[in-house]
């Protein structure tokens, strides 16, 4: 299995900062047939279900603000805000779905205002 | 506007049996794979199972391997879990996931999920 991982477990930011959450990989999830990389990162707020808001690494899903932004490649990934709003408190996850079998998260990240 | 609508969870006993359904609309339900993906209370995302768009791919996480079966009927737009020998530690909230294409691997649309507890 592919084991995902995450870090920090938690953050805490002020309104306006960057957040960044890393996720890093124990096998390369890069594809060379076709240099993508299956990697997603969702966004879970508290009594929702996931949201998508990454795939491909960095593809932002449609509707997603553009203050969100996914980078990396390989085994090491970050997902970066550019400036903290109060409706991004939520748990962040990357998953990767390069081995399909199993999917796998990481751990999960939980971002708060400071 | 796509819509995923979970039901069939509950408390149940160590050992028994559980069905969970999920009901899509607002997209064309056979274009895609589908996947059930549960939340452990204080835990992390884990994904449980997956079916493609055909049923021609079904796997399972190792954690519910023989005793969970995934399905889906298209007549009725309508995916299935079923959950035998259930043990305490697969009590979470489960959630319905459409696929973003036959079988990419990722999630575009989730449900509100069901709640799952066994205990005795």
């Amino acid at each position: 299995d592919i084991v995902m991982t995450q870090s920090p477990d938690s953050l805490a930011v002020s309104l306006g900062e960057r957040a960044t959450i890393n996720c890093k990989s124990s096998r390369t999830v890069l594809y060379s047939s076709n240099n993508k990389n299956y990697l997603a990162w969702y966004q879970q707020k508290s009594g929702q279900p996931p949201k998508l808001l990454i795939y491909w690494a960095s593809t932002r899903e449609s509707g997603v603000p553009d203050r969100f932004s996914g980078s990396g490649s390989g085994t090491e990934f970050t997902l970066t805000i550019s400036s903290l709003q109060a409706e991004d408190v939520a748990v962040y996850y990357c998953q990767q779905y390069y081995n399909s079998l199993p999917i796998t998260f990481g751990q999960g990240t939980r971002l708060e205002i400071k | 506007e796509v819509q995923l609508v979970e039901s069939g969870g509950g408390l149940v006993q160590p050992g028994r049996s559980l069905r969970l359904s999920c009901v899509a609309s607002g997209f064309t339900f056979d274009d895609y794979a589908m996947h059930w993906v549960r939340r452990a209370p204080g835990k992390g995302l884990e994904w449980v199972s997956g079916v493609s768009w055909n049923s021609g791919t079904i796997v399972y996480a190792d954690s519910v391997k023989g005793r969970f079966t995934i399905s889906r009927d298209s007549a009725k737009n309508s995916l299935y879990l079923e959950m035998n020998s259930l043990k305490t530690e697969d009590t979470a909230l489960y959630y319905c996931a459409k696929d973003n294409d036959f079988w990419s691997g990722f999630f575009d649309y989730w449900g509100q999920g069901t709640l799952v507890t066994v205990s005795s």
